[in-house]
């Protein structure tokens, strides 16, 4: 069974700094894509941030460019996000999701909380 | 990018009934559209990928239509743990973008 474990969310104030984890299990981790989503309390979803099973392609949104860094260990099967100078509107559940072929998102973990805040 | 616009925003429907939920893109996607399934306080499930292929798992009575700028969703008839909030996706260009959801609720 894919199961994906987010963790590493919190409050934060504006500014800061938070690194969220993803690991996964149950599939050959390093074959898949992988992404962040996030969903901002009563809001709908926005695809963050996307990196490739080798790690090398990569790509963000234009709302977190330059201030979130996506990268993966494939040796222990974890998904990261760096997120810095975070803002009140990055506030939201950060979902870690699974890339299918074609690119659809097929698995979720159950998110991880993370509030900007002073 | 891409901006997905869905309607309506809110259905009240009866168990049983037929839905159709729309989504219009701003531009041509091709046939890269997927429709998720939200209940509260759970992560979306995948449906329906590429306009019309059900995802793994998925009952035989939700159908997805559509090319380029619109697409639908069909349930044949709504059963009870089908009220929940139903978000397409395009994956035509980057960023990959929602529309803002459908909330199918009890009547």
């Amino acid at each position: 069974e894919v199961q994906l474990l987010e963790s590493g969310g919190g409050l934060v104030q504006p500014g800061g700094s938070l690194r969220l984890s993803c690991a996964g299990s149950g599939f050959t981790f390093s074959t898949y894509s992988m992404s962040w989503v996030r969903q901002a309390p009563g809001r709908g979803l926005e695809c963050v941030s996307f990196i490739g099973g080798n790690g090398y392609n990569t790509y963000y949104a234009d709302s977190v460019k330059g201030r979130f860094t996506i990268s993966r260990d494939n040796s222990k099967n974890t998904l990261f996000l760096q997120m810095d100078s975070l803002r009140a509107e990055d506030t939201a559940l950060y979902y870690c999701a699974r890339d299918m072929t074609p690119p659809y998102f097929d698995s979720w973990g159950q998110g991880t909380l993370v509030t900007v805040s002073s | 990018e891409i901006v997905l616009t869905q309607s309506p925003a809110t259905l009240s429907l009866s168990p049983g009934e037929r839905v159709t939920l729309s989504c219009r893109a701003s531009q041509s996607v091709s046939s890269y559209l997927a429709w998720y399934q939200q209940k509260p306080g759970q992560a979306p499930r995948l449906l329906i990928y590429d306009a019309s292929n059900r995802a793994t798992g998925i009952p035989a009575r939700f159908s997805g239509s559509g090319f380029g700028t619109d697409f639908t969703l069909t349930i044949s008839s709504l059963e009870p743990e089908d009220f929940a909030v139903y978000y397409c996706q395009q994956r035509g260009k980057w960023p990959r973008t929602f529309g803002q959801g459908t909330k199918v609720e009890i009547k």
